[in-house]
């Protein structure tokens, strides 16, 4: 079965500082992966699609399949990037979302 | 449109009652899913409509659980006689499939089971 891994829970750091959210993910076919975001008191609502290879609000993500890893990066961090982050897969043949568990990330000024 | 609306947002019941929770979602969209989210935890699928038809269901969804979509429009999701291990929040998603589906999630109903 499909699992998605986010190894930290907590993430801090600073305002200015470049700030990488991992994101890890077992399946045996080829994926389609993604970032989710909840700011405080604020739905859950998609960042980005590793099929889209666009860069959102800072932020990037590369599929990489041989490490089956999807990490979520930006250079310079923003006090507004503070939120919960989720990765979440979906096979190629199906609609539902497998998530991690979730990263909060805290961007101290 | 103010996008995917549920209805309630919290839900205070006790064990063994029965509660039925509705999503309206996004007028043009397709796709209506329904996902739980316990503390800590990521939102689990629990399963997902393509217009009225329910095309798969997690093996999470017990026989307590039931969802409808009537008229591929809103949804409601029903739980019989709740345990507190339903307690959770549950949120309903929608989409169009069309290119690259995105969902768009509702703000959640907040379940609690004394």
């Amino acid at each position: 079965a499909q699992r998605v891994t986010q190894p930290e829970k907590l993430l801090s750091v600073f305002k200015g500082a470049p700030v990488e959210l991992k994101c890890n993910y077992s399946y045996s076919g080829s994926p389609e992966l993604f970032w989710y975001v909840q700011y405080s008191r604020q739905r859950l609502q998609l960042l980005l699609r590793h099929i889209s290879r666009e860069s959102i609000k800072g932020f990037t993500a590369d599929l990489n399949k041989g490490e089956t890893s999807f990490h979520l990066k930006k250079p310079f961090a923003q006090e507004e990037d503070s939120a919960m982050y989720y990765c979440a897969l979906k096979e190629t043949s199906g609609s539902r979302l497998t998530f991690g568990e979730g990263t909060q990330l805290t961007v101290n000024p | 449109d103010t996008g995917v609306s549920q209805d309630p947002r919290h839900k205070i019941t006790k064990r063994g009652q029965n509660v039925t929770f509705r999503c309206d979602p996004i007028s043009e969209h397709n796709r209506l899913y329904w996902y739980r989210q316990t503390l800590g935890q990521g939102p689990e699928f629990l399963t997902y409509f393509q217009n009225e038809a329910q095309l798969e269901k997690s093996r999470l969804l017990s026989d307590r659980f039931s969802a409808e979509r009537p008229k591929g429009s809103f949804s409601t999701l029903e739980i019989q006689r709740t345990e507190q291990g339903d307690s959770a929040m549950y949120l309903c998603a929608s989409s169009f499939t069309t290119g690259i589906e995105k969902l768009f999630f509702g703000s959640g109903t907040q379940l609690s089971v004394l």
